[in-house]
């Protein structure tokens, strides 16, 4: 069974361009969770779909934004990239129900430059 | 909040002994879920470990084992005849509101040969 798969693995943009990040979840998986991981600030949650909804968002700006689409898959879209927008941008997918475990991808390294 | 504290930054090991990480963690729920990750240097989370607190009984897989303290609210984990391929950070994550996974800040694990 394929796990959560993430697409580019790496992506240099310049500094007020826009960055368009891929996921697809786990098979069966109808949750989809992004997570920022910025270099010695750990893992900070940006935002959870479900349903093809966005239930939860972490504390970043607007220009953070995303969609689920119909299959469950999501995109992640950074406006207006800053320096401090590079990270390793994490995907996640669960089955959507409360209690289970969530099942991470490789991530995909954005640099801004 | 909910908050996730590791006081341990780094810990290092010999190969074949055993180690122990800590994690506490705040929570006014009375029934959660919290869970182990691991970060080898590819920087894909892996689940490591998961305990439901309903359940008394610590959870474990293989060499890995928790001790589960509810009333003190905290959750290690430890790795019994640690291997080379142990080597990675380790994270300890409690969700927030059903889903959302709130993360310490890591422990850097060193396996020495």
């Amino acid at each position: 069974e394929a796990g959560v798969t993430q697409s580019p693995t790496h992506l240099i943009k310049t500094r007020g361009q826009q960055a368009t990040l891929r996921c697809s979840p786990i098979s069966g998986h109808t949750s989809v969770y992004w997570y920022q991981q910025a270099l010695g600030l750990g893992l900070q949650f940006l935002l959870w779909y479900d349903e093809g909804e966005e239930r939860n968002r972490g504390n970043f700006p607007p220009r953070f934004s995303g969609r689920q689409f119909p299959n469950y898959s999501s995109e992640l879209n950074v406006n207006a990239l800053e320096l401090e927008d590079s990270a390793l941008y994490l995907c996640a997918s669960s089955p959507g129900v409360s209690g289970n475990t969530i099942y991470f991808g490789e991530g995909s390294w954005l640099t801004v430059v | 909040a909910q908050t996730v504290t590791q006081s341990q930054p780094e810990m290092s090991v010999q190969e074949a002994e055993t180690v122990t990480l800590s994690c506490t963690y705040d929570t006014s729920e009375s029934d959660y879920y919290l869970f182990w990750y691991k970060q080898p240097p590819s920087r894909q989370m892996i689940l490591v470990i998961r305990q439901e607190a309903y359940k008394q009984q610590n959870a474990t897989e293989n060499r890995f084992s928790v001790n589960f303290q509810k009333a003190a609210k905290s959750f290690s984990l430890k790795i019994s005849d640690s291997q080379l391929g142990d080597a990675a950070m380790y994270f300890c994550a409690y969700p927030q509101g059903a889903q959302k996974l709130v993360f310490g800040q890591g422990t850097r694990l060193t396996i020495n040969p």
